[in-house]
């Protein structure tokens, strides 16, 4: 079964502070890892999207990392502020001619002054 | 530029009743994706139209059924609604098919009585 597991499922941190959430997946085809970023009330962000052959990428103060070989994926916010707070969703896109993603359930991250 | 729009923000309805969510993909984009996102979970998907056909279904029932019309623009109806029908629905776009990135709306919440 295609799943996305995101852990921790919360996380308060200080303004300043650095953080990382995880992603696991089993999904298959592997076509990409995306994380979204969703705001209360609005609609999902992108903030980095990244394919099989790429380990990392950046988005400002965002950090992702892939993993193919474990299916493992971490995000890396440095220096939070309190607009980081959100609930911060991993995806997994499906191979293959379709758009499919599979979402995670979420990291909800509260920043606090 | 504007982005995905979605209408209305917000709704109320019985068990039942019928309902039409409507969605205004980004300008440029052609496949409109529709996903149902009930509070603390990640978002499901339900089903993507592309050159006004139907190309994808996620696990719903037959309750729920959509529309792309020649401008792009799509529809999502939900017949007979049941108070598990409570989320906030979201609609994605895209250009083309395949792994594209995704723009979302921010959503019609409804909220079934």
């Amino acid at each position: 079964k295609n799943q996305v597991e995101q852990s921790p499922q919360s996380l308060i941190i200080l303004e300043g502070k650095n953080c990382t959430l995880q992603c696991n997946y089993t999904v298959s085809p592997f076509s990409n890892l995306r994380w979204y970023k969703q705001d209360t009330g609005r609609g999902p962000v992108s903030l980095t999207i990244m394919t099989f052959s790429e380990n990392t990428k950046s988005n400002g103060r965002y950090t992702a990392t892939l993993d193919a070989d474990t299916k493992q994926s971490s995000l890396h916010i440095t220096a939070s502020q309190l607009s980081d707070s959100a609930s911060y969703i991993c995806v997994v896109g499906l191979g293959g001619a379709t758009n499919k993603l599979i979402f995670g359930t979420g990291t909800l991250l509260a920043v606090q002054p | 530029d504007a982005g995905v729009t979605q209408s209305p923000t917000h709704l109320i309805k019985t068990r039942g009743q019928q309902v039409t969510l409507r969605c205004s993909p980004k300008s440029g984009h052609d496949t409109v994706s529709w996903y149902q996102q009930a509070l603390g979970q990640g978002p499901q998907f339900i089903f993507q139209y592309y050159e006004e056909e139907e190309r994808q279904r996620g696990n719903f029932p037959d309750r729920f059924s959509g529309h792309q019309f020649p401008n792009y623009s799509s529809e999502l109806n939900v017949n007979a609604l049941l108070l598990g029908d409570s989320a906030l629905y979201l609609c994605a776009s895209s250009r083309g098919q395949g792994n594209q990135p995704q723009h979302f709306g921010d959503g019609t919440r409804l909220s079934i009585l």
